[in-house]
């Protein structure tokens, strides 16, 4: 499968637990993205990657979120001391650039339930 | 406040029949529109893209149109099959190089046999 892949697709924990996430982008793609979705809204951007370096964090990204991309490859997104409002799909996309024509892949989402 | 507002939010139609749904943006400068599905539980397909200078771009039996000038766009479906049903959303890019999709809350169609 060469498509984008993000593990676990399910997530249950108790609240206050931490929690992380993977994301494999299409291997070419420079750019890498996370968003969160929540029931009958549409995505809304978290974060960034050019290569391995963040270049933005949305406001909604608190002190509790990190997300890293090391080696400029796959990322892992952490949230920690997990609250029930942090329930939600959290989707991983990527490209090989942003210009106005440039395709963004989806992965299939982490579905995040926080009890 | 949403940049994006599409209508209707939900719409149920036959199988075989034609639907059309809304999008409105306000989001400046306009870079790009893109028409998304997502089936229910995974993440979305792209179904077209189009800049400032397309008004319609087809994909099978999507069609999407684009007037930039009003800022709408619609993206229509053909002889729809019980495979279509999902939630459509719609997606629009500030600037060339703006990677912060704005998207539209989504409408899901449901198609009945």
């Amino acid at each position: 499968d060469t498509g984008v892949s993000q593990d676990p697709r399910h997530k249950i924990t108790k609240r206050g637990q931490n929690v992380t996430f993977r994301c494999d982008p299409i291997s070419e793609h420079n750019r890498l993205y996370w968003y969160r979705q929540t029931l009958g809204q549409g995505p809304e951007f978290l974060t960034y990657f050019q290569n391995e370096a963040q270049l933005e964090k949305s406001r909604l990204l608190s002190d509790r979120f990190s997300a890293e991309r090391p080696k400029g490859s796959f990322s892992t997104l952490e949230i920690q001391r997990t609250e029930q409002g942090d329930s939600a799909m959290y989707l991983c996309a990527s490209s090989l650039e942003w210009a106005a024509n440039t395709e963004a892949f989806f992965g299939q989402g982490t579905r995040l339930t926080v009890v | 406040k949403n940049q994006v507002e599409q209508s209707p939010q939900s719409l149920i139609i036959l199988e075989g029949k034609n639907c059309t749904l809304q999008c409105n943006y306000t989001v400046s400068p306009f870079s790009n529109l893109r028409w998304y599905k997502q089936d229910t539980g995974r993440g979305p397909v792209s179904l077209t893209i189009m800049t400032f200078s397309e008004n319609t771009k087809s994909n099978g039996r999507y069609t999407a149109t684009l007037d930039a000038d009003t800022k709408q766009s619609s993206l229509h479906i053909t002889a729809s099959q019980l495979s279509d049903s999902a939630s459509y959303i719609c997606v629009v890019s500030a600037g060339a190089n703006d990677y912060k999709l704005s998207f539209g809350a989504g409408t899901t169609v449901t198609v009945r046999a």
